[in-house]
């Protein structure tokens, strides 16, 4: 079966540092993939996504992911953090025979401090 | 464009009580779906529609049941609530290309006492 996996469920950097949030995912195809963001008490919106072409996204806020298909990984990175950054990400991936279905992953919280 | 939103914000039951949760988008998308966000569960998804009057179980779709009679809204409801079914809900819609954007409203949060 489809599964994502989001190493590390709280992730802590400082304001400045590199932020790496990792995400694994396990299907018999190429899926399409996404990273979505949200903010307390928000709904989910969406970060970036990749579908065709060039394997690096670069999406909102400074956010990139790279598509690394013989490592089966969608990493997300901003070079730079910022406090507004503190947020859950969750990376997505379609699922197999119907694109508009997604099997998530479970979240990384993302604490940034001063 | 408001794009998805949903009512209630917030609602509070007692278990045995019965509700409906209002779902609404403008962006003329066929395709929608309801989830609930529990702690450490993720988002899982509980139904959906590919158009109206076509509805489709999800991995969660018991106690609740939906309904699509416009493109437009999408209501769940809750037929006898358990405290189980304390969550935060959220309703998303999804353009019709490959890899489209699901877009979510902002969520409701419903405790069952």
């Amino acid at each position: 079966a489809q599964s994502v996996t989001q190493l590390g469920s709280h992730v802590s950097v400082s304001e400045g540092a590199l932020v790496l949030l990792r995400c694994n995912y396990s299907s018999s195809v190429p899926p399409y993939l996404f990273w979505y963001v949200q903010y307390p008490n928000q709904g989910l919106q969406l970060l970036l996504k990749y579908t065709t072409g060039a394997t690096l996204v670069k999406g909102i806020n400074g956010f990139e992911a790279e598509f690394k298909k013989s490592e089966t990984s969608f990493h997300l990175t901003k070079p730079s953090a910022h406090m507004s950054d503190a947020a859950e990400y969750f990376c997505a991936v379609t699922k197999a025979g119907n694109n508009r279905k997604l099997i998530w992953g479970l979240g990384t919280s993302l604490a940034v401090n001063p | 464009n408001a794009g998805v939103t949903q009512t209630p914000k917030f609602q509070v039951l007692k278990t045995g009580q019965s509700m409906t949760l209002q779902c609404a988008q403008d962006m003329n998308h066929e395709y929608m779906s309801w989830y609930r966000q529990d702690p450490g569960m993720g988002l899982r998804l509980i139904h959906y529609s590919v158009g109206a009057g076509i509805t489709d179980q999800g991995e969660v779709p018991n106690g609740y049941n939906v309904s699509r009679s416009t493109t437009e809204d999408f209501p769940l409801r809750l037929l006898s609530a358990a405290p189980s079914q304390t969550s935060v809900y959220f309703c998303a819609s999804i353009g019709g290309g490959l890899g489209d954007t699901q877009y979510f409203g902002p969520g409701t949060r419903l405790t069952v006492l």
